[in-house]
C-alpha cells in the first residue's frame, strides 16, 4: 500500500499569505496525483488532477506540482473561502488507492 | 451535472451488515467507476471499492471479504454492503463518480453529501 503523508498538519496562515502545502508518496505515483479541499460538513472537492491540472471552476491561484514522490499545492494568496482541510490522493497502478490524512488551513 | 444522493440506514448493529444505496441523477451510469469512500476519525479519508457500468469492480484488499458492491443501471442506482461491522465501521459514507479521461487521467468529480453510518450493539 503507497502512504501518503502531508505535511504540515496544520498550517496558520492570514487572507492575502500563501499557502505551500506537502503531500510525499512512499513510492512513486507517477502523475496519479489529485488534491481534494473539503470543508466542515461538505464532501471533498476536486481541485488539482494529474499533479497540476486545476479542475473547472478553480481559481488560478490554486496551483499542484511536483514528479513521482514529492508534491506540492501552493495557494498563492489566501481568500476568506480558501480555509479548509486538503488532502492529496494517489491513483497508481494497483489498489488500494489512498488519501493523505490531510493538512488543515487555518486562520492566523 | 451529476448529482449522487446516499440512501440507507444509518445505525447498524455490530456484526450485522451495512447496506448504502446511491442515486445518480443528471448523467450517464456508463461513464465513470462508481465508488465508496468512507471517512472516519481514526482513519481519515479510505477508498472502499468501484464498480463500473460493465460490471467491473474493485475492492480495498483489507476490507474485500466484507464488501459487496453492486450496479442497477435500469434504476441509476449503486449499493455498497460490508458485512460483519464492528465499531470500527462508524464513518461518513460517500458515494462519488470516478472519472478516467482518454489522455489517463483519474479523478472524483462529484461527491454524495455523505451518509454517518453509526455501528453500535
Amino acid at each position: 500500500e503507497i502512504v501518503l503523508t502531508q505535511s504540515p498538519g496544520t498550517l496558520s496562515l492570514s487572507p492575502g499569505e500563501r499557502a505551500t502545502l506537502s503531500c510525499r508518496a512512499s513510492q512513486s505515483v507517477g502523475n496519479y496525483l489529485t488534491w481534494y479541499q473539503q470543508k466542515p460538513g461538505q464532501a471533498p472537492r476536486l481541485l488539482i488532477y494529474s499533479v497540476s491540472k486545476r479542475a473547472t471552476g478553480i481559481p488560478a491561484r490554486f496551483s499542484g506540482s511536483g514528479s513521482g514522490t514529492d508534491f506540492t499545492l501552493t495557494i498563492s494568496s489566501l481568500e476568506p473561502e480558501d480555509f479548509a482541510i486538503y488532502y492529496c490522493h494517489q491513483r497508481s497502478k494497483w489498489p488500494p488507492w489512498t488519501f493523505g490524512q490531510g493538512t488543515k488551513v487555518e486562520v492566523k | 451535472q451529476v448529482q449522487l444522493q446516499e440512501s440507507g440506514p444509518r445505525l447498524v448493529k455490530t456484526s450485522e451488515t451495512l447496506s448504502l444505496t446511491c442515486t445518480v441523477s443528471g448523467g450517464s451510469m456508463k461513464t465513470y467507476y462508481w465508488t465508496w469512500i468512507r471517512q472516519s476519525p481514526g482513519k481519515g479519508l479510505e477508498w472502499i471499492a468501484y464498480i463500473h457500468y460493465s460490471g467491473s469492480t474493485n475492492y480495498n484488499p483489507s476490507l474485500r471479504s466484507r464488501v459487496t458492491i453492486s450496479i442497477d443501471t435500469s434504476n441509476n442506482q449503486f449499493s455498497l454492503s460490508l458485512s460483519s461491522v464492528t465499531a470500527a465501521d462508524t464513518a461518513v459514507y460517500y458515494c462519488a463518480s470516478e472519472l478516467a479521461t482518454v489522455s489517463g487521467s483519474y479523478y472524483f468529480d462529484n461527491w454524495g453529501q455523505g451518509a454517518l453510518v453509526t455501528v453500535s450493539s
